[in-house]
């Protein structure tokens, strides 16, 4: 399984840009990389994936270098509902698109 | 339109005391997975169906674990003689594309869970 690592929590201010990497050392050549954010009392929900280079949406940006051993999610302008935990998972096939790992813990602050 | 839903959403059980929980995934997904979260901790994978037939099921930690999902649609995770290490949220999530399922490629859509706690 490919293992992720994530800082364990970062603080920011309301407003402020917020940048979590993830390392993903023996990602292989077929695994997406995925971010999911969790809220208490709540079920993780899907922010972005991507396979390299950079992915936009409407949430988040994802970054990933040619080496794809890493990843950052950023998220601009964050409130104070962004206060959650945030999961990068590094996978393809079965099981190796579903590890977790326990995430970062972002606190925004006003 | 509804998303996962599962039910209880809490659940409370004497330690030897068989549980069931139930999830009910988006109509029409395919895929539907079983995940066991411990306090504090992320997701642990425990088990996946494609329709009605179970093709991993390496993630259940013991044999009282058991899984179906008779018709392709509804889910039960049933634990046999609990206990209080079982205490955790256990989470259901359903995807759309079986083709995808599994790629790292296709978006999971997490019910609520079910909180057990084991006494």
């Amino acid at each position: 399984l490919a293992k992720t690592t994530q800082p364990i929590s970062m603080d920011s201010y309301e407003g402020q840009e917020v940048n979590i990497t993830c390392s993903h050392n023996n990602i292989a050549t077929n695994d997406y990389i995925t971010w999911y954010q969790q809220f208490p009392s709540q079920g993780p929900r899907f922010i972005i994936q991507g396979y390299k280079t950079k992915v936009t949406n409407e949430v988040a940006s994802l970054f990933i270098p040619a080496d794809r051993k890493s990843s950052t999610l950023s998220l601009p302008r964050v409130s104070l509902s962004d206060t959650a935990v945030y999961y990068c998972l590094a996978g393809g096939t079965g099981r190796r698109a579903l590890t977790f790992g326990s995430g970062t813990r972002l606190q925004v602050q006003p | 339109g509804a998303g996962v839903s599962q039910s209880p959403r809490y659940k409370v059980a004497k330690r030897g005391q068989d549980v069931a929980l139930r999830c009910d995934p988006i109509s029409g997904h395919v895929s539907l997975f079983w995940y066991q979260q411990a306090l504090g901790q992320g997701p642990e994978f425990l088990t996946y169906f494609q329709n009605e037939a179970q093709l991993d099921k390496s993630g259940l930690p013991s044999d009282r674990f058991f899984a179906e999902r008779p018709e392709g649609s509804v889910s039960t995770l049933k634990i046999q003689r609990t206990q209080q290490e079982d205490s955790a949220v256990y989470l259901c999530a359903s995807s759309r594309d079986p083709r995808l399922a599994g790629l790292g490629t296709d978006t999971q859509y997490f019910g609520p869970g079910t909180r057990l706690t084991v006494l």
